[in-house]
């Protein structure tokens, strides 16, 4: 176990909808990373966060964004959905230094 | 886009049998990482092999990098049924905001 909790696990919407996803990091851990897997891929660089500022990011639109609390939990939102957003969506959290990161279980969207 | 390239894409082979998977990157780098993955869940971090480190153990793992070939490999030893998951290895750039960039990983199946 990472100590990095996701949720929902699994989550069904139609396209044009919108979606919330939530991650738990690590206590004492600052930096968070959200990444989307398609099937048979590797995960993707969405964005990452550091003290509740965007500290990079990835190619992806800016229907993607991302929130950071100081209870170092997190969300990923994603704004009228399309159907090739339909993966499985990791967040990792890490310490000061981000080249060692904890991931989550994942949240597995489908989107019809 | 995918920085590392693992090779192969599958690997089959029998409990107490070696498994070697290679990674070729494209950039340059400060550390490049192995991930493992069980059936489409979270990642879990391996190993972590610096640039300027050529070799690195932990238990069954041997992780070896070459920057001037822009490549690594990792070989486990006496693999184990529960070894059966995908390998990813994931690259750290030298930017602010660093990001894991990942390859599309191997697979690998231990049979008994």
């Amino acid at each position: 176990e990472t100590g990095v909790t996701q949720s929902p696990t699994h989550l069904i919407k139609t396209r044009g909808q919108q979606v919330t996803l939530r991650c738990s990091s690590q206590s004492g851990h600052n930096t968070v990373s959200w990444y989307q897997q398609a099937l048979g891929q590797g995960p993707q660089f969405i964005f990452q966060y550091y003290r509740e500022e965007e500290n990079g990011r990835g190619n992806f639109p800016p229907r993607f964004s991302g929130l950071q609390f100081p209870n170092y939990s997190s969300e990923l939102n994603v704004n009228a959905l399309e159907l090739d957003d339909s993966a499985l969506y990791l967040c990792a959290s890490s310490l000061e230094d981000p080249d060692t990161q904890y991931f989550g279980p994942g949240t597995r969207l489908t989107v019809l | 886009s995918q920085q590392g390239e693992e090779d192969p894409q599958a690997l089959s082979i029998q409990e107490g049998e070696n498994a070697t998977m290679n990674c070729s990157y494209k950039t340059s780098i400060n550390n490049l990482q192995w991930y493992r993955q069980n059936s489409g869940r979270g990642l879990v971090h391996l190993i972590l092999i610096r640039s300027n480190e050529r070799e690195k153990h932990s238990g069954r793992l041997r992780v070896t990098l070459d920057t001037s070939k822009k490549s690594s490999s990792l070989l486990i030893t006496a693999s184990r049924a529960a070894d059966t998951a995908s390998y990813f290895c994931a690259t750290g750039l030298n930017q602010a905001g660093t990001a894991l960039i990942f390859g599309k990983g191997t697979t690998l199946s231990v049979s008994s």
